[in-house]
């Protein structure tokens, strides 16, 4: 199993332009999500998925858009790029369809991306 | 809203020292905890992970947590510190379906 991953591990935006952080899972998990780290903010939850067809918003949403067509991949959108997007991204994925199940979150490896 | 306090920005010690990493979460009920790992330019593994029972657990590497319910504390622990243990740690929490990381504790460890 390959895990998770996501593509590009590093990008470059001029503001305004839009782009899409892809992330793929092999594992069959239902719950996927996606975090940003900031230096001393810790993971903060962009978005998240608890299977194909639903997402939902997590603490900090505005400025992407996400969408869940499979089990297997839960591209994150950036719908016009901001300097205060500049971040590291990391996908994560976990076998419950509730992450309260308990289950653990395997992350990706991460995508840097830096706005100018 | 749950929220998850790593007190220690950043920790040093020497190698071969004991290690306690402290966190304290906020919430009514005993969520699920979990301590995370990253090592430089790396993603996230988990250590290891509380639901119920037991309150101290064993993870990967020579960790250990316990849990606290009293003090509503989940303090990540190991013995001997090894020099490849340098890496930043997260605490974490979940109730549902969302996910709280603490802001990490850097380490840092000198031979």
């Amino acid at each position: 199993n390959a895990g998770v991953t996501q593509t590009p591990k590093f990008q470059v935006l001029k503001t305004g332009q839009s782009m899409t952080l892809q992330c793929a899972q092999d594992m069959n998990h239902e719950y996927m999500s996606w975090y940003r780290q900031d230096p001393g903010m810790g993971l903060r939850l962009i978005h998240y998925s608890v299977g194909a067809g639903i997402t939902d918003q997590g603490e900090v949403p505005n400025g992407y858009n996400v969408s869940r067509s499979t089990t297997e991949d839960f591209p994150l959108r950036l719908l016009s790029a901001a300097p205060s997007q500049t971040s590291v991204y990391f996908c994560a994925s976990s076998y419950s369809r509730s992450a309260g199940g308990g289950h653990e979150q395997y992350f990706g490896p991460g995508t840097r991306l830096t706005v100018t | 809203a749950q929220s998850v306090t790593q007190p220690d920005i950043h920790i040093t010690v020497s190698e071969g020292a004991s290690l306690e990493l402290r966190c304290n979460y906020s919430y009514g009920a005993t969520p699920y905890l979990f301590w995370y790992v990253q090592s430089p330019g790396q993603g996230l593994q988990l250590l290891l992970k509380y639901f119920s029972g037991d309150t101290l657990v064993q993870g990967i590497k020579g960790f250990e947590a316990e849990f606290k319910r009293s003090q509503s504390s989940f303090n990540l622990r190991k013995p001997s510190v090894h020099w490849s243990d340098a890496a930043e740690y997260f605490c974490a929490v979940t109730t549902g379906n969302q996910f709280y990381f603490g802001t990490g504790t850097s380490l840092t460890v000198i031979p």
